[in-house]
Order: structure tokens, then C-alpha cells, then sequence
């Protein structure tokens, strides 16, 4: 069956570095896509992940290892805008729709 | 900017009413989505469209259907509202490309009493 899973909460302080982890067991795997999500808003587009390896944009980086079914998305110099719902996705080979796992609600506390 | 739009931001509708959920997207994109998002359960995909006239059912389709007559407008309906049908309703799009980045909407608060 296809499972995606994150821990449902973590909690860090500002300027600290959390890495939010991913494990994921789909039929098939086009890329692995990281969302983020604020309270009663839509989730936007953080990072794209298809290949092994980490990918930089600014103060988030995300990296994947295909042969572990695993990924994690990391936050550097946090700040209190960063809480919010970090969603993990996998795009599944037979389709364009996205598997998204429940997500994780990050607190920054100053 | 990409902008997808829903028709409504709350909802609030009775149980055994018929349901129109409208979404538009501007950006000439084939493939449409529609997900609900309950807490606890994450986002859940009900039906997907990859061209006019198309869908999918994604993994919960019980108690809805969609309709694409125009390639900007992929609407979900619900038949006959149920009270566990109170969701938030997530429309996307998505563009083609490398990253294949599926966009969403604002989201429609749907209660149903």
C-alpha cells in the first residue's frame, strides 16, 4: 500500500535549525515534493526532490535517498513566520495526483 | 502569477442539499485536483482531471463527483450532503515541467448541518 510518514508535531526556538523527517512506501516514485502550510491557508511549494541528494534555496534545504524511501526537509535560522504545517508528498509513477502525508505542525518559540 | 480560485471560503449547507464547489485556475494548466483536508488525516485526494472532459477518481470518491467542461474549471459536487462531508475542500492545478509544482487554491470551508 502507499504510507507516508512524519511526526505529527515539533517544537524549536528562534534562530535554532530543526530537521522535519520523511518516510515513504508508494507503488512508485516520481519525485518528492515538501509543502508548507499556515493556519487556515492554502499549502504552498517549498522544495522538489527526484534525484539523491540535497537541494538549497535559501534558509530550507531538503534531501532525499531513494534507496531508503526517506527524505528530510531542514530549517535554518528559524524564525516565529516558520511555524506552520510542513507536508511531505510523494508524486506516485501512475499518475500526476500526489500522495501527501499527514503533516507536521512546527512551533517556534522565541 | 499562477492564481487558482474557489468560489466560496465558508460554506455552510444542510444535510441532503446538492453542493457545487467551483474552482478556476489561469493558467492554461491540463491537470486539475481536488483534495479535503480533516485533521489528523492530512490531505486526501477525492477526484483528479487531466484534460477536458477527463477524470480519475482519486482515493475517496465515495459521495462526490466532478465535472470539467472547460479546461480553466474543474467543479466537485457533492450529490447529497452528508454531515461527515464537513471538510475543508482543497482545489489544484498543476504545471507541467520539471518539478511538476501543483498549486493550490484558498480552500472552502464546508459545513454541512
Amino acid at each position: 500500500g502507499q504510507n507516508i510518514d512524519q511526526p505529527t508535531e515539533m517544537t524549536a526556538t528562534e534562530g535554532a535549525i530543526v530537521q522535519i523527517n520523511c518516510t515513504y512506501q508508494t507503488s512508485g516514485f516520481n519525485g518528492l515534493f515538501w509543502y508548507q502550510q499556515h493556519a487556515g491557508e492554502a499549502p504552498t511549494f517549498l522544495s522538489y526532490n527526484v534525484l539523491d541528494g540535497l537541494e538549497e534555496k535559501g534558509r530550507f534545504s531538503s534531501f532525499l535517498s531513494r534507496s531508503k524511501g526517506y527524505s528530510y526537509l531542514l530549517l535554518k535560522e528559524l524564525q516565529m513566520k516558520d511555524s506552520a504545517s510542513y507536508l511531505c508528498a510523494v508524486k506516485d509513477q501512475a499518475g500526476t495526483a500526489l500522495i501527501f502525508g499527514k503533516g507536521t505542525t512546527l512551533s517556534v518559540s522565541s | 502569477d499562477v492564481k487558482v480560485t474557489q468560489s466560496s471560503r465558508y460554506l455552510v449547507k444542510r444535510t441532503g442539499e446538492k453542493v457545487f464547489l467551483e474552482c478556476v485556475q489561469d493558467m492554461d494548466h491540463e491537470n486539475m485536483f481536488w483534495y479535503r483536508q480533516d485533521p489528523g488525516l492530512g490531505l486526501r485526494l477525492i477526484y483528479f482531471s487531466y484534460d477536458v472532459k477527463m477524470k480519475e477518481k482519486g482515493d475517496i470518491p465515495e459521495g462526490y463527483s466532478v465535472s470539467r467542461e472547460k479546461k480553466e474549471r474543474f467543479s466537485l459536487i457533492l450529490e447529497s450532503a452528508s454531515t461527515n462531508q464537513t471538510s475543508m475542500y482543497l482545489c489544484a492545478s498543476l504545471r507541467g515541467g520539471r518539478s511538476g509544482e501543483q498549486f493550490f487554491g484558498p480552500g472552502t470551508r464546508l459545513t454541512v448541518l
